[in-house]
């Protein structure tokens, strides 16, 4: 089974900087299946970027995926007040659903 | 509008049982691939079960299979998950989500989700 880290637990940033958050697989992951998702507290995920690199509808161009094979990474290239939350990576193989533990993003 | 309800959840003893219903509109229900993913208080998304479109592909993960039973109601709209012998590590926050696969699978992710339904396991 693949085990998705996430580094760091936690990124404390101000407004306007950017944040980069990463994801890396116990084992190599097909692109295509692999997924951000942003939570706010008290609210369901919501789906950012997809196929690692494609952003989802309504999402703004501040977000971007990028990596292949064990290592991703979601950017955020000026964070707004709205971006503070925990992200998730999901990747699915092997009949499976995985997530990472989440990284949190609050302000400095 | 594209909607997922969830409902059903609630308070149960340790070895009881619940059955959580998710309410889809605003999308043919019947196309879609379905997922339940939970989520423990101050704790991460874990992925509870999957189930096809036609319901005939079920997964389980590890930590509920020979307790929870996914199904889907094409007919009704509608996705359960029948929980048993429930355990107070099953207490989270159960969501509903739609799986989008593009047609010819290179593309695989849940676009969609409910607000969720809260299964507290307690005596």
């Amino acid at each position: 089974e693949i085990v998705l880290t996430q580094s760091p637990g936690t990124l404390s940033l101000s407004p306007g900087e950017r944040a980069t958050l990463s994801c890396r697989a116990s084992q190599s992951v097909s692109s295509s299946y692999l997924a951000w998702y942003q939570q706010k507290p008290g609210q369901a995920p919501r789906l950012l970027i997809y196929g690692a690199s494609s952003r989802a509808t309504g999402i703004p161009d501040r977000f971007s995926g990028s990596g292949s094979g064990t290592d991703f990474t979601l950017t955020i290239s000026r964070l707004e007040p709205e971006d503070f939350a925990v992200y998730y990576c999901q990747q699915y193989g092997s009949s499976i659903f995985t997530f990472g533990p989440g990284t949190k993003v609050d302000i400095k | 509008e594209v909607q997922l309800v969830e409902s059903g959840g609630g308070l149960v003893q340790p070895g009881g049982s619940l059955r959580l219903s998710c309410a889809a509109s605003g999308f043919t229900f019947s196309s879609y691939e379905m997922n339940w993913v939970r989520q423990a208080p101050g704790k991460g998304l874990e992925w509870v079960s999957y189930i096809s479109s036609s319901g005939s592909t079920i997964y389980y993960a590890d930590s509920v299979k020979g307790r929870f039973t996914i199904s889907r109601d094409n007919a009704k709209n509608s996705l359960y998950l029948q929980m048993n012998s429930l355990r107070a590590e099953d207490t989270a926050v159960y969501y509903c989500a739609r799986v989008m696969a593009t047609p010819d699978y290179y593309y695989y992710y849940m676009d969609v989700w409910g607000k969720g339904t809260t299964v507290t396991v307690s005596s």
